[in-house]
């Protein structure tokens, strides 16, 4: 199965940062790389599909970029609502698997 | 509207069973890949199962051989049978769409459903 890792586990920061997330597989998954962000109580919510598309209706602060193994989630100018935890996801093969999670607090 | 809302869940002792299901509107679960995810308390999501369109089955190394995803067509409706519960099996158990194009996505999910295992 593919491992998928994020880093940091956690981070603080501040409205308006530039804040930068980085997911890495253990093998090769090209492009089938998902980011999500999830809040307690509600459902995940699919930001960014094959590595570097925007979701339709997700601001546009939100960016991802990468290739193969390495990637990173930006958020350009961090704002009070994104204040959540992040996953990283590979649809390279089945089982998918997701990234253990990024936790974005308030500094 | 597209729209899964995920029901069966409930407190199971161990070694028990539960099936889960999630109610699909707005598009057929036969043309879609379905899948499930849970996530247990104070850890991240897990994927557990997909049922592809054309019927291929996965699953999460860590269900495997308990757990059986199916779906009912004629019913619109997604299943995930859970056999041989055990307590690392409690989360909150989303169903989802994995939208197919260029990747694969999930795009909707429903709101979950609460499992604990527990005697």
């Amino acid at each position: 199965d593919i491992q998928m890792t994020q880093s940091p586990s956690s981070l603080s920061a501040s409205v308006g940062d530039r804040v930068t997330i980085t997911c890495r597989a253990t093998q090769t998954i090209t492009y089938y790389l998902n980011w999500y962000q999830h809040k307690p109580g509600k459902a995940p919510n699919l930001l960014i599909y094959g590595a570097s598309t925007l979701q339709s209706g997700v601001p546009s602060r939100f960016s991802g970029s990468g290739y193969g193994t390495e990637f990173t989630l930006t958020i350009s100018s961090l704002q009070p609502e994104d204040f959540a935890t992040y996953y990283c996801q590979q649809t390279y093969i089945s089982p998918r698997t997701f990234g253990q999670g990024t936790t974005v607090d308030i500094k | 509207e597209v729209k899964l809302v995920e029901s069966g869940g409930g407190l199971v002792q161990p070694g028990g069973s539960l099936r889960l299901s999630c109610a699909a509107s707005g598009f057929t679960v036969s043309s879609k890949y379905m899948t499930w995810v849970r996530q247990a308390p104070g850890r991240g999501l897990e994927w557990v199962s997909v049922i592809y369109s054309g019927g291929a089955i996965y699953y999460a190394d860590s269900v495997k051989g308990r757990f059986t995803i199916s779906r009912d067509d004629s019913q619109n409706m997604l299943y995930l049978q859970m056999n041989n519960l055990r307590a690392e099996d409690t989360a909150l158990y989303y169903c989802a769409i994995e939208e197919v194009g260029a990747t694969f996505r999930m795009d909707v999910w429903g709101q979950g459903t609460t499992v604990i295992v527990s005697s």
